[in-house]
């Protein structure tokens, strides 16, 4: 139990244009899912917290224009990359969090999405 | 802010040996987590801790939460080659609070 979903694995794209990440709850409903970045060699960070049915809330220094969440159902996150440039590039990584059980908590992860902007 | 420091940095061990990690925080939480990271992948929850003075094991690992609920430690017993990867601990507030990650430690283990 407690999967959690991250697609695409990796992606290139181009400077300007717009990625988007989706991150899915396989077995268990999510009612906040976190997004994180990684740099190499380096730690998590945490960009922002959705909660399904609400704004996110993002982390200080974290642009909210430049990185939209969307939370629209208890099963799935998107995190939309906009105007993507080199510096965006980057390991990202979304986590769920649900209710009951071992599922609590935000302490599943998705697999990461390798996001390269050339 | 919260300050949470992870010891060692990194590690280079042979095949059999025993590892220990830990982590300190400037201020007391509710939850300790330790999550192993492999290279390209997420992290992967190793241990989860509620209690001050809670002890637990998952297999060759064994985790302590401080009575103080400022501190953990993370001990390998008879460590493998696939035990080489990233060892983070991660602190929260509890219920679905965000975690806060340490810098990791980068375990490696020679053959």
């Amino acid at each position: 139990g407690a999967v959690v979903s991250q697609h695409p694995s990796r992606v290139i794209c181009k400077s300007g244009t717009s990625v988007k990440i989706e991150c899915r709850s396989l077995d268990f409903q999510a009612t906040t899912m976190f997004w994180y970045r990684q740099f190499p060699k380096q730690s998590l960070m945490l960009m922002a917290t959705s909660n399904e049915g609400s704004k996110a809330t993002y982390e200080q220094g974290v642009e909210k224009d430049k990185f939209l969440i969307n939370h629209a159902s208890l099963t799935l996150s998107t995190l939309t990359v906009t105007s993507a440039h080199p510096e965006d590039s980057s390991f990202y990584i979304c986590s769920a969090a649900g209710t009951g059980g071992p599922f609590n908590y935000g302490y599943t992860f998705g697999s990461g999405t390798r996001l390269t902007v050339v | 802010g919260q300050q949470l420091n992870q010891s060692p940095q990194s590690m280079f061990i042979q095949e059999g040996e025993d590892v220990s990690m830990n982590c300190t925080s400037s201020s007391i939480f509710n939850t300790w987590l330790w999550y192993k990271q492999d290279p390209g992948e997420g992290p992967v929850l190793l241990i989860a801790l509620y209690k001050a003075g809670e002890l637990t094991s998952n297999g060759r690992l064994t985790a302590q939460f401080g009575i103080t609920r400022k501190d953990s430690f993370l001990n390998i017993s008879a460590s493998i080659p696939s035990d080489v990867g990233i060892y983070f601990c991660a602190f929260s507030q509890g219920g679905s609070e965000k975690l806060v990650f340490g810098k990791g430690t980068k375990l490696t283990v020679n053959p």
